[in-house]
């Protein structure tokens, strides 16, 4: 099956601080990619739309400003956490979408803001 | 607004048994639906899919059953082992009206399974 490697699986930062997670396609080229995030007991929340060679596209309530989303080429995405604070620890997951249409999900990373 | 969610939150099985995850939908434009597995602290797997032109389709071990009638998919896990302890989440994609699906998912609450040994 598809493969989608996340990076890193976990990482803590301090307050202020930017941290970039980084999505890739191993095995097949992703037109799209999708950012979630994952609070403890709760289902997925679609954050963005990552579209190669485009601006993302968030959903209503992300602050484009706040995760920023790079498209750079057919296998990577990157998201970037600007001045993280407390609230934004959570689990971060990608996924990438294949010719399919299906949608094969990174391992998610787990962010821990003090 | 539109969503999909599940009737039952946690399911306890013993191994061996077969095993029914249900999910209502509310999207009658919906096309196509996921179910994916997550293990704790892991991504969500793919399981199977099945879209809106068909009633049910097979796995290995798993089945999926579509009744657009009354909004209703239903995983069965046939024979459940240890190893099918996790969260299922069922999904659902909806195509424009005379557009192309973009794979945009709309996820469900998730089920707790727990297959004891």
């Amino acid at each position: 099956g598809a493969v989608v490697s996340q990076h890193p699986s976990r990482v803590i930062c301090k307050s202020g601080t930017s941290v970039k997670i980084e999505c890739r396609s191993l095995d097949f080229q992703a037109t799209t990619m999708f950012w979630y995030r994952q609070f403890p007991k709760q289902s997925l929340m679609l954050m963005a739309t990552s579209n190669e060679g485009s601006k993302a596209t968030y959903e209503q309530g992300v602050e484009k400003d706040k995760f920023l989303i790079n498209h750079a080429s057919l296998t990577l995405s990157t998201l970037t956490v600007t001045s993280a604070h407390p609230e934004d620890s959570s689990f971060y997951i990608c996924s990438a979408l294949s010719r399919a249409n299906i949608q094969y999900f990174g391992a998610g990373t787990r962010l821990s803001v003090l | 607004g539109e969503s999909v969610g599940l009737h039952l939150p946690t399911l306890s099985v013993q191994e061996g048994d077969n095993s029914i995850i249900n999910c209502a939908y509310s999207n009658s434009a919906s096309d196509y639906f996921i179910w994916y597995k997550q293990e704790s602290g892991k991504g969500p797997q793919f399981i199977i899919d099945i879209r809106s032109n068909m009633d049910k389709r097979q796995g290995q071990r798993v089945t999926v059953l579509l009744n657009k009638t009354v909004k209703h998919l239903s995983l069965q896990i046939a024979a459940t082992q240890p190893g099918d302890s996790a969260v299922y989440f069922c999904a659902e994609n909806m195509v424009p009206a005379g557009g192309t699906s973009y794979g945009k998912l709309t996820f469900g609450q998730g089920t707790i399974l727990t297959v004891h040994p």
